[in-house]
Protein backbone atom coordinates (compact mmCIF):
# COMPACT_ATOMS: atom_id res chain seq x y z
CA UNK A 1 0.00 0.00 0.00
CA UNK A 2 1.22 3.44 -0.47
CA UNK A 3 2.65 4.94 2.41
CA UNK A 4 3.58 8.82 2.65
CA UNK A 5 6.27 8.81 6.05
CA UNK A 6 6.88 12.87 8.02
CA UNK A 7 9.49 11.69 10.06
CA UNK A 8 9.43 14.60 12.45
CA UNK A 9 5.84 15.62 14.27
CA UNK A 10 7.88 18.62 15.37
CA UNK A 11 10.25 21.24 14.21
CA UNK A 12 11.59 24.39 15.96
CA UNK A 13 13.85 26.60 13.68
CA UNK A 14 14.76 30.34 14.43
CA UNK A 15 13.59 33.28 12.28
CA UNK A 16 16.19 33.79 9.16
CA UNK A 17 17.37 30.16 9.62
CA UNK A 18 17.03 27.49 6.77
CA UNK A 19 14.39 25.01 7.13
CA UNK A 20 13.74 21.43 5.70
CA UNK A 21 11.02 19.55 6.29
CA UNK A 22 11.07 15.85 5.12
CA UNK A 23 9.08 13.67 3.43
CA UNK A 24 9.31 10.06 2.18
CA UNK A 25 6.65 8.05 0.28
CA UNK A 26 6.06 4.23 -0.84
CA UNK A 27 4.88 3.73 -4.52
CA UNK A 28 7.00 1.95 -6.98
CA UNK A 29 5.03 4.18 -9.77
CA UNK A 30 5.13 7.37 -10.27
CA UNK A 31 3.11 9.71 -8.01
CA UNK A 32 2.09 13.18 -7.98
CA UNK A 33 3.20 14.79 -4.86
CA UNK A 34 1.50 17.84 -3.09
CA UNK A 35 2.63 19.85 0.54
CA UNK A 36 -0.53 21.08 2.18
CA UNK A 37 -0.26 23.82 5.25
CA UNK A 38 -2.88 24.38 8.20
CA UNK A 39 -2.47 28.02 9.49
CA UNK A 40 -3.58 28.38 12.73
CA UNK A 41 -7.30 27.91 13.01
CA UNK A 42 -7.48 27.78 9.19
CA UNK A 43 -8.42 24.99 6.30
CA UNK A 44 -5.66 22.60 4.96
CA UNK A 45 -4.38 24.39 1.55
CA UNK A 46 -2.10 23.91 -1.12
CA UNK A 47 1.20 25.19 -0.33
CA UNK A 48 2.83 23.55 -3.57
CA UNK A 49 2.37 20.36 -6.24
CA UNK A 50 5.73 18.87 -7.80
CA UNK A 51 4.02 18.93 -11.07
CA UNK A 52 4.06 22.30 -11.33
CA UNK A 53 7.35 23.35 -10.12
CA UNK A 54 6.53 26.39 -8.86
CA UNK A 55 8.16 28.01 -5.68
CA UNK A 56 5.43 29.22 -2.98
CA UNK A 57 6.25 31.75 -0.26
CA UNK A 58 9.65 31.08 -1.20
CA UNK A 59 9.07 27.25 -0.40
CA UNK A 60 10.32 24.60 -2.98
CA UNK A 61 10.22 20.60 -2.98
CA UNK A 62 11.96 18.30 -5.90
CA UNK A 63 10.87 15.19 -6.02
CA UNK A 64 14.11 12.40 -5.98
CA UNK A 65 12.64 9.32 -7.15
CA UNK A 66 15.48 7.79 -6.34
CA UNK A 67 15.33 8.28 -2.48
CA UNK A 68 11.37 8.77 -2.75
CA UNK A 69 11.33 11.83 -1.28
CA UNK A 70 9.78 15.25 -1.55
CA UNK A 71 11.46 17.59 1.57
CA UNK A 72 9.95 21.10 1.35
CA UNK A 73 12.89 23.58 1.65
CA UNK A 74 12.84 27.18 2.60
CA UNK A 75 16.20 29.16 2.75
CA UNK A 76 14.70 31.93 5.23
CA UNK A 77 12.31 31.36 7.44
CA UNK A 78 9.58 33.45 8.60
CA UNK A 79 7.47 33.52 11.95
CA UNK A 80 4.51 33.20 9.51
CA UNK A 81 5.64 30.36 8.57
CA UNK A 82 4.54 28.82 11.86
CA UNK A 83 1.59 26.04 10.64
CA UNK A 84 1.29 22.46 10.27
CA UNK A 85 2.75 21.15 6.96
CA UNK A 86 1.46 17.77 5.69
CA UNK A 87 2.94 16.09 2.49
CA UNK A 88 0.71 13.99 0.51
CA UNK A 89 0.30 11.83 -2.65
CA UNK A 90 -1.97 10.62 -5.27
CA UNK A 91 -1.27 7.60 -7.39
CA UNK A 92 -2.43 7.26 -10.73
CA UNK A 93 -5.44 6.12 -11.75
CA UNK A 94 -6.66 7.16 -8.19
CA UNK A 95 -8.39 9.78 -6.44
CA UNK A 96 -7.26 9.86 -2.99
CA UNK A 97 -4.85 12.23 -1.07
CA UNK A 98 -2.88 9.69 1.17
CA UNK A 99 -1.23 11.98 3.82
CA UNK A 100 1.59 12.08 6.18
CA UNK A 101 1.33 11.97 9.85
CA UNK A 102 2.24 15.84 9.29
CA UNK A 103 5.09 18.22 11.23
CA UNK A 104 4.14 20.87 13.29
CA UNK A 105 6.79 24.20 12.56
CA UNK A 106 7.54 26.48 14.88
CA UNK A 107 9.18 29.81 13.72
CA UNK A 108 11.00 31.41 16.82
CA UNK A 109 11.97 35.13 16.52
CA UNK B 1 -11.64 33.27 -4.06
CA UNK B 2 -14.53 30.76 -4.05
CA UNK B 3 -14.37 28.25 -0.87
CA UNK B 4 -15.72 24.64 0.44
CA UNK B 5 -17.98 26.17 3.21
CA UNK B 6 -18.88 23.14 5.96
CA UNK B 7 -22.06 23.32 8.34
CA UNK B 8 -22.04 23.05 10.82
CA UNK B 9 -18.29 23.56 12.81
CA UNK B 10 -19.05 21.23 15.57
CA UNK B 11 -21.75 18.53 15.80
CA UNK B 12 -22.12 17.05 19.30
CA UNK B 13 -24.12 13.70 19.14
CA UNK B 14 -25.06 11.08 21.17
CA UNK B 15 -23.87 6.91 20.31
CA UNK B 16 -26.11 5.32 17.61
CA UNK B 17 -27.69 8.60 16.83
CA UNK B 18 -27.58 9.29 13.35
CA UNK B 19 -26.05 12.75 11.92
CA UNK B 20 -25.61 14.35 8.76
CA UNK B 21 -22.31 16.49 7.52
CA UNK B 22 -22.93 18.96 4.89
CA UNK B 23 -20.39 20.66 2.60
CA UNK B 24 -20.98 23.49 -0.44
CA UNK B 25 -17.98 22.12 -2.93
CA UNK B 26 -16.95 25.01 -4.98
CA UNK B 27 -19.30 25.42 -8.04
CA UNK B 28 -17.12 23.93 -11.27
CA UNK B 29 -15.77 21.47 -9.69
CA UNK B 30 -16.86 17.82 -10.85
CA UNK B 31 -15.41 15.82 -7.77
CA UNK B 32 -15.82 15.91 -4.27
CA UNK B 33 -14.40 14.20 -1.55
CA UNK B 34 -14.44 13.20 2.74
CA UNK B 35 -11.60 13.19 4.28
CA UNK B 36 -11.59 12.16 7.98
CA UNK B 37 -8.45 13.03 10.93
CA UNK B 38 -8.88 11.48 14.19
CA UNK B 39 -7.49 13.59 16.86
CA UNK B 40 -3.47 13.06 16.62
CA UNK B 41 -3.70 10.60 13.92
CA UNK B 42 -3.41 11.34 9.83
CA UNK B 43 -5.72 13.12 7.55
CA UNK B 44 -7.60 9.61 6.14
CA UNK B 45 -9.23 9.44 2.66
CA UNK B 46 -13.07 8.40 2.97
CA UNK B 47 -14.71 8.21 -0.27
CA UNK B 48 -15.23 10.14 -3.51
CA UNK B 49 -18.15 11.37 -5.88
CA UNK B 50 -18.23 12.26 -9.28
CA UNK B 51 -21.41 11.94 -11.67
CA UNK B 52 -23.99 10.85 -9.33
CA UNK B 53 -21.92 7.85 -7.76
CA UNK B 54 -19.10 6.65 -5.45
CA UNK B 55 -15.91 6.50 -7.51
CA UNK B 56 -13.81 4.99 -4.65
CA UNK B 57 -14.11 4.59 -1.43
CA UNK B 58 -11.92 3.05 1.69
CA UNK B 59 -12.16 0.41 3.65
CA UNK B 60 -13.53 2.77 6.37
CA UNK B 61 -16.49 3.53 4.40
CA UNK B 62 -18.54 0.72 5.73
CA UNK B 63 -22.73 -0.08 5.60
CA UNK B 64 -22.56 3.07 8.25
CA UNK B 65 -21.96 5.89 6.11
CA UNK B 66 -23.55 7.02 2.99
CA UNK B 67 -23.01 9.95 0.64
CA UNK B 68 -25.53 11.76 -1.12
CA UNK B 69 -25.40 15.23 -3.75
CA UNK B 70 -29.51 16.17 -2.78
CA UNK B 71 -29.40 19.16 -4.93
CA UNK B 72 -26.73 21.10 -7.63
CA UNK B 73 -24.77 22.19 -4.28
CA UNK B 74 -25.04 20.59 -1.43
CA UNK B 75 -22.85 17.36 -1.12
CA UNK B 76 -23.44 15.09 2.59
CA UNK B 77 -22.19 12.50 4.50
CA UNK B 78 -24.23 10.75 6.59
CA UNK B 79 -23.50 8.27 9.41
CA UNK B 80 -26.46 6.09 10.50
CA UNK B 81 -25.43 4.76 13.72
CA UNK B 82 -23.02 6.79 15.58
CA UNK B 83 -20.03 5.48 17.34
CA UNK B 84 -17.44 6.49 20.09
CA UNK B 85 -14.54 5.99 17.62
CA UNK B 86 -16.30 8.31 14.63
CA UNK B 87 -15.10 11.09 16.48
CA UNK B 88 -13.14 12.84 14.67
CA UNK B 89 -12.54 16.42 12.25
CA UNK B 90 -14.56 15.51 8.99
CA UNK B 91 -13.52 18.01 5.86
CA UNK B 92 -15.25 17.75 2.33
CA UNK B 93 -12.73 18.91 -0.45
CA UNK B 94 -13.51 18.72 -4.23
CA UNK B 95 -11.56 19.44 -7.13
CA UNK B 96 -12.49 20.39 -10.93
CA UNK B 97 -10.72 17.15 -12.50
CA UNK B 98 -8.36 14.62 -11.85
CA UNK B 99 -5.52 14.95 -10.87
CA UNK B 100 -6.59 18.34 -10.07
CA UNK B 101 -5.39 20.41 -6.75
CA UNK B 102 -8.07 19.05 -3.84
CA UNK B 103 -9.89 22.49 -2.61
CA UNK B 104 -10.23 22.29 1.21
CA UNK B 105 -13.49 22.88 3.38
CA UNK B 106 -12.79 24.18 7.58
CA UNK B 107 -14.08 21.11 8.81
CA UNK B 108 -16.87 20.06 11.14
CA UNK B 109 -15.69 18.91 14.86
CA UNK B 110 -17.79 15.70 15.69
CA UNK B 111 -17.94 14.58 18.67
CA UNK B 112 -19.27 11.10 19.89
CA UNK B 113 -21.18 10.85 23.12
Amino acid sequence: AQRVTQPEKLLSVFKGAPVELKCNYSYSGSPELFWYVQYSRQRLQLLLRHISRESIKGFTADLNKGETSFHLKKPFAQEEDSAMYYCALIIQGAQKLVFGQGTRLTINP
Amino acid sequence: EPEVTQTPSHQVTQMGQEVILRCVPISNHLYFYWYRQILGQKVEFLVSFYNNEISEKSEIFDDQFSVERPDGSNFTLKIRSTKLEDSAMYFCASSESLPATQYFGPGTRLTVL
